[in-house]
């Protein structure tokens, strides 16, 4: 079955201590998104690629960073975790000609100790 | 500045009778809206959308009203299951980010649970 893919589903880190999170489709699809979520609020777009090409929005934080090394894989790196951003963090998906239909994956919960 | 809200955090429904689950927006620049489904553990998953040209969409137990001129969407669910128990997010793209391809904005969700 084409989907996405996050690991891990549940990341622990410490107060500070760089973390990577990773996503990997087999949708083969242009773009992929990176976006936080908080409890009972909405998923907040973090950033997003079309193909390689790395769009941030302008409000996210110069401590989250991203990679897209191919098509397939793009990595969220948290460079210095705070207690703040202890959240879900989901990866979607989408091709360029519909790119509002979005497809997700089930998310990595991290935990900031 | 939340430009989409769910006012209701939770709905609680008999199985078997509607769900109406709503959404209001702010920017006027928004023409394409949609419901994504999350099960717990699962991320969200596409539903149902329209398009602003539209001021209804069916899609079997779902439909989907716009009223661009109240700037506010709902989600009918006809008859509610139990299966249907779930977070429901309305989220809204336009072209005011002035890109080619969708940037959604969510609102916060409304947990739905249907009893038997």
């Amino acid at each position: 079955d084409a989907m996405v893919i996050q690991n891990p589903r549940y990341q622990v880190t410490q107060f500070g201590k760089p973390v990577t999170l990773s996503c990997s489709q087999t949708l083969n699809h242009n773009v992929m998104y990176w976006y936080q979520q908080k409890s009972s609020q909405a998923p907040k777009l973090l950033f997003h690629y079309y193909d390689k090409d790395f769009n941030n929005e302008a409000d996210t934080p110069d401590n989250f960073q991203s990679r897209r090394p191919n098509t397939s894989f793009c990595f969220l790196d948290i460079r210095s975790p705070g207690l703040g951003d202890a959240a879900m963090y989901l990866c979607a998906t989408s091709t360029l000609a519909g790119g509002e239909t979005q497809y997700f994956g089930p998310g990595t919960r991290l935990l900031v100790l | 500045d939340q430009q989409v809200k769910q006012n209701s955090p939770s709905l609680s429904v008999q199985e078997g009778r509607i769900s109406i689950l709503n959404c209001d927006y702010t920017n006027s620049m928004f023409d394409y809206f949609l419901w994504y489904k999350k099960y717990p553990a699962e991320g969200p998953t596409f539903l149902i959308s329209i398009s602003s040209i539209k001021d209804k969409n069916e899609d079997g137990r779902f439909t989907v009203f716009l009223n661009k001129s109240a700037k506010h969407l709902s989600l009918h669910i006809v008859p509610s299951q139990p299966g249907d128990s779930a977070v429901y997010f309305c989220a809204s793209t336009g072209n005011a980010g002035g890109t080619s391809y969708g940037k959604l904005t969510f609102g916060q969700g409304t947990i739905l649970t249907v009893h038997p």
